[in-house]
């Protein structure tokens, strides 16, 4: 089961809106609907902050958005905030017998 | 205040052994299917195993299996992952993580403990 596929690095300005992609296969993403995004902070342990796609948990920024299409999830961030630059981690469930599997994850930096 | 929190990383020798432990508090652990995900030096999340919530149920990676056992004890709210037969790339910070199962995503995380596998 290999790991999905993100860009290594994403960054932008204050106040500007970027998207992290999130590439995975029809057994994984182009099958289920259950893509989770994580937020990591240096040294910090990984915050859930989108699941289903697109839901987001109680307490999480609005700035935070989620899309899919086919094989690919994306995570928008608008409105750009310094506290936002964190490593960003994409999840797809995968099935019973090797049930998740991560992307490599992106660097957000905030210019 | 819902929470885990992981004891028992260190350092152990090529072939050796580790018990990591897990205690839940704050949430009804008995319910609860449970999994840990590790994290190498600089690298990114992998999933490594899970159980269902009475542990009649277990998934591996590939990478651990036959090495690492995943197990729990409701009575005690605690989660287990014994590691044997160590090798260099299990080093990594070891996260005990909640799955929610209304959607299938990891919505409680451990601060995390550390293993070091190094001679």
């Amino acid at each position: 089961q290999s790991a999905l596929t993100q860009p290594a690095s994403v960054s932008g300005s204050p106040g500007q809106s970027i998207t992290i992609s999130c590439t995975g296969t029809s057994s994984d993403v182009g099958t289920y609907d259950l893509v989770s995004w994580y937020q990591q902070h240096p040294g910090k342990a990984p915050k859930l902050m989108i699941y289903e796609g697109r839901k987001r948990p109680s307490g999480v920024s609005n700035r935070f958005s989620g899309s899919k299409s086919g094989n690919t999830a994306s995570l928008t961030i608008s409105g750009l905030q310094a506290e936002d630059e964190a490593d960003y981690y994409c999840c797809s469930y995968a099935g019973s017998s090797n049930p998740y599997v991560f992307g490599a994850g992106t660097k957000v930096t905030v210019l | 205040e819902v929470q885990v929190v992981e004891s028992g990383g260190g350092v152990v020798q090529p072939g050796g052994s580790l018990r990591l432990s897990c205690a839940a508090s704050g949430f009804t652990f008995s319910r609860s299917w449970m999994n840990w995900v590790r994290q190498a030096p600089g690298k990114g999340l992998v999933w490594v195993s899970r159980i269902n919530n009475d542990g009649s149920s277990t998934r591996y990676a590939d990478s651990v299996k036959g090495r690492l056992t995943i197990s729990r004890d409701n009575a005690k709210n605690t989660l287990y992952l014994q590691m044997n037969t160590l090798r260099g790339e299990d080093t990594a910070v070891y996260y005990c993580v909640r799955e929610n199962l209304d959607y299938y995503a990891m919505d409680v995380w451990g601060q995390g403990t550390t293993v070091t596998v190094s001679s």
